[in-house]
């Protein structure tokens, strides 16, 4: 595709629901990150791949959250047993390879999750 | 980790520059400094990029002092369409994690 697409766009949810979020990276990229972002607030790191390995998941806020990313793609951000607190857009971005500030990462659009 | 750190918000009108600092302190010696801009719903895109001295494009300029613990984002010439949320992105020397700043609220008046 011509971005990174990440859905759904909006997700509701009740607590102590899981949810899945996905996200699609633009082809050929081989680094692909998770950000959270609370309303107003600034970005919080989540996770990062290289590939299809997670070589930092020091980001996640809980063992309630958990990521993977097959074959070098897309890649699904796991939260189960939601919180209000998970409430966020959560970002995903990717780019053409690993972790420098060089490397410019292109961001979908994100998911809106709010859990009631 | 350290913190890389901007001014929360700005405020200024049509037609004037606009300088935004980024300070970074433990910035990473052999990465480059790069800046992001986010409008509301939607996710950052990138803006500029540099390693030292002046860098210029269609749309910004950056400034980066010779020990490269700050940065300055310069946009000359405002328009209402550049009201948005300014990050400023480095890596970090202690830990090799990508840090954001905590950005900066630009606001653009007629």
């Amino acid at each position: 595709g011509a971005g990174v697409s990440q859905s759904p766009s909006n997700k509701v949810t009740e607590k102590g629901k899981d949810v899945e979020l996905r996200c699609d990276p633009i082809s050929g990229h081989t680094a692909l990150y998770w950000y959270r972002q609370r309303l107003g607030q600034g970005l919080e790191f989540l996770i990062y791949f290289q590939g299809n390995s997670a070589p930092d998941k020091s980001g996640l806020p809980s063992d309630r959250f958990s990521a993977e990313r097959t074959g070098e793609s897309v890649s699904t951000l796991t939260i189960q047993r939601t919180q209000q607190e998970d409430s966020a857009v959560y970002l995903c971005a990717s780019s053409l390879a690993g972790i420098l500030a060089k490397n410019i990462q292109y961001f979908g659009a994100g998911t809106r999750l709010s859990v009631l | 980790l350290a913190k890389t750190t901007q001014p929360i918000s700005m405020d200024s009108y049509e037609g004037q520059e606009v300088n935004i600092t980024c300070s970074h302190n433990n910035i990473a010696t052999n990465d480059y400094i790069t800046w992001y801009q986010q409008f509301p719903s939607q996710g950052p895109r990138f803006i500029i990029q540099g390693y030292k001295t002046k860098v210029t494009n269609e749309v910004a300029s950056l400034f980066i002092p010779a020990d490269r613990k700050s940065s300055t984002l310069s946009l000359p010439r405002v328009s209402l369409s550049d009201t948005a949320v300014y990050y400023c992105l480095v890596g970090d020397i202690g830990t090799d994690k990508l840090i954001f700043g905590t950005g900066t609220r630009l606001q653009v008046f007629p």
